[in-house]
């Protein structure tokens, strides 16, 4: 079936730095990719949709200068978090939609994210 | 708007048992359905779904049927294995390129 492969699995930076993750659809073509946070024991909370060519469309109360996304091919988005502090870490999942069956969405392993 | 209300866990069962997690949801129009499962330390995977009323979706052993006069998706399976330990969310998607709307998720302990 159609892989979505999302790197780093596991991140640990100090606080202040920037961290990249990138979500590759392996074997589709995406236009569209979203970005979820999950905290822990908790539901998928979705941050921002990614579309090839355009600006992201982030969810009320997510600060796009906070998490910078860039979706620059049709299998290819980062999620940049800039400035990382503690209250960041968390577990990032990304989905991609697949062009060729728009009611699928494929997801990521996710990236755990810890910052000291 | 769009909401999948499911089923607050943890549920605790043991191997062989039967298992329902109910999920309903409220949408505008004629959403498609689905079951992700979560096992530890990994991403969603897509268990099953239905994309109208009456379809049924199954996979793995479960299965779940499109409820559209009780607006419900219930996940069922006749006999868990340990190996179905995960966490299970159901989730919603309206039309076109709208994202997925997840309920909670339900954390499901099989105990030999």
């Amino acid at each position: 079936g159609a892989v979505v492969s999302q790197h780093p699995s596991w991140v640990i930076c100090k606080s202040g730095t920037s961290v990249k993750i990138e979500c590759r659809s392996l074997d589709f073509q995406a236009t569209t990719m979203f970005w979820y946070r999950q905290f822990p024991k908790q539901s998928l909370m979705l941050m921002a949709t990614s579309n090839e060519g355009s600006k992201a469309t982030y969810e009320q109360g997510v600060e796009k200068d906070k998490f910078l996304i860039n979706h620059a091919s049709l299998t290819l988005s980062t999620l940049t978090v800039t400035s990382a502090h503690p209250e960041d870490s968390s577990f990032y999942i990304c989905s991609a939609r697949d062009n060729e069956a728009k009611n699928i969405q494929y997801f990521g392993a996710g990236t755990r994210l810890s910052v000291l | 708007g769009n909401s999948v209300t499911q089923m607050e866990g943890p549920v605790t069962l043991s191997e062989e048992a039967f298992l329902t997690i109910n999920c309903t949801y409220t949408a505008t129009g004629y959403p498609s359905l689905f079951w992700y499962v979560q096992y530890p330390g990994e991403g969603l995977q897509l268990l099953l779904k239905a994309t109208k009323a009456d379809d049924k979706g199954s996979n793995k052993g479960f299965e779940a049927t499109y409820r559209k006069e009780t607006t419900s998706f219930h996940l069922e399976k006749g006999s868990v294995q340990v190996s179905d330990s995960a966490v299970y969310f159901c989730a919603l998607e309206n039309s076109g390129n709208t994202p997925l709307v997840f309920g909670k998720g339900t954390r499901l302990s099989v105990i030999a």
